[in-house]
């Protein structure tokens, strides 16, 4: 069985600064990755994903993340804040052989990204 | 652009009354999801639906139920509702799994009094 934790439910970041949201897994194999967000009021939508390949994944809004099975983890970054990323931000794990099934997507609990003016 | 549709934004049921809750998408995707999201929690699969009349449980079925008719609905259904079932519920479609992109819809908030 996999499972992702996120590491700060609340992280909260000054207008330009730097984002850092983290995430790590636990998979007996190398999974597939993804960062979901959800602004106010919305639904989930997906920012990037990690299958195969590069480790290093560009995403929608500026985001990118990078996969690390060293480290096993697959941390959010995106280098200069904007008021419009304050939203809630969940990393998700599935095992490849899964067959797509949905019992095996597995989010964490979400980290609640504030920016600061 | 793609749309998964639930059909209520806020529901307010009393205990053991019997809630339906609508999700319809227009992409002709085949698989189907209903989460619940809570606080401290985030989101936990209830059912799952890979084809029409098909259904498979996820990790917290007790107490629900869900019927897949038609391709692009599924609807999730409360037999008895409690106050431990008051959270959002964010219904989910994708073309072939959870393995690809999941398309959200924008979530209903049930509180059960």
């Amino acid at each position: 069985a996999q499972s992702v934790t996120q590491l700060g439910s609340h992280v909260s970041v000054s207008e330009g600064a730097l984002v850092l949201l983290r995430c790590n897994y636990s998979s007996s194999v190398p999974p597939y990755l993804f960062w979901y967000v959800q602004y106010p009021n919305q639904g989930l939508q997906l920012l990037l994903k990690y299958t195969t390949g590069a480790t290093l994944v560009k995403g929608i809004n500026g985001f990118e993340a990078e996969f690390k099975k060293s480290e096993t983890s697959f941390h959010l970054t995106k280098p200069s804040a904007h008021m419009s990323d304050a939203a809630e931000y969940f990393c998700a794990v599935i095992l490849p052989y899964s067959g797509g099934g949905a019992d095996g997507l597995t989010f964490g609990k979400g980290t609640h990204l504030i920016i600061q003016p | 652009d793609v749309k998964v549709t639930q059909s209520s934004r806020y529901l307010v049921k009393r205990t053991g009354e019997k809630v339906f809750l609508e999700c319809v998408q227009d992409m002709d995707h085949e698989n189907m999801f209903w989460y619940r999201q809570d606080p401290g929690l985030g989101l936990r699969l209830i059912y799952f639906s890979y084809d029409v009349k098909m259904k498979e449980k996820g990790d917290i079925p007790e107490g629900y139920s869900v019927s897949r008719e038609k391709k692009e609905r599924f609807s999730l259904i409360l037999e008895s509702a409690s106050t431990n079932q008051t959270s959002m519920y964010l219904c989910a479609s994708s073309l072939q799994g959870a393995n690809e992109k999941l398309f959200f819809g924008s979530g209903t908030q049930l509180s059960v009094l």
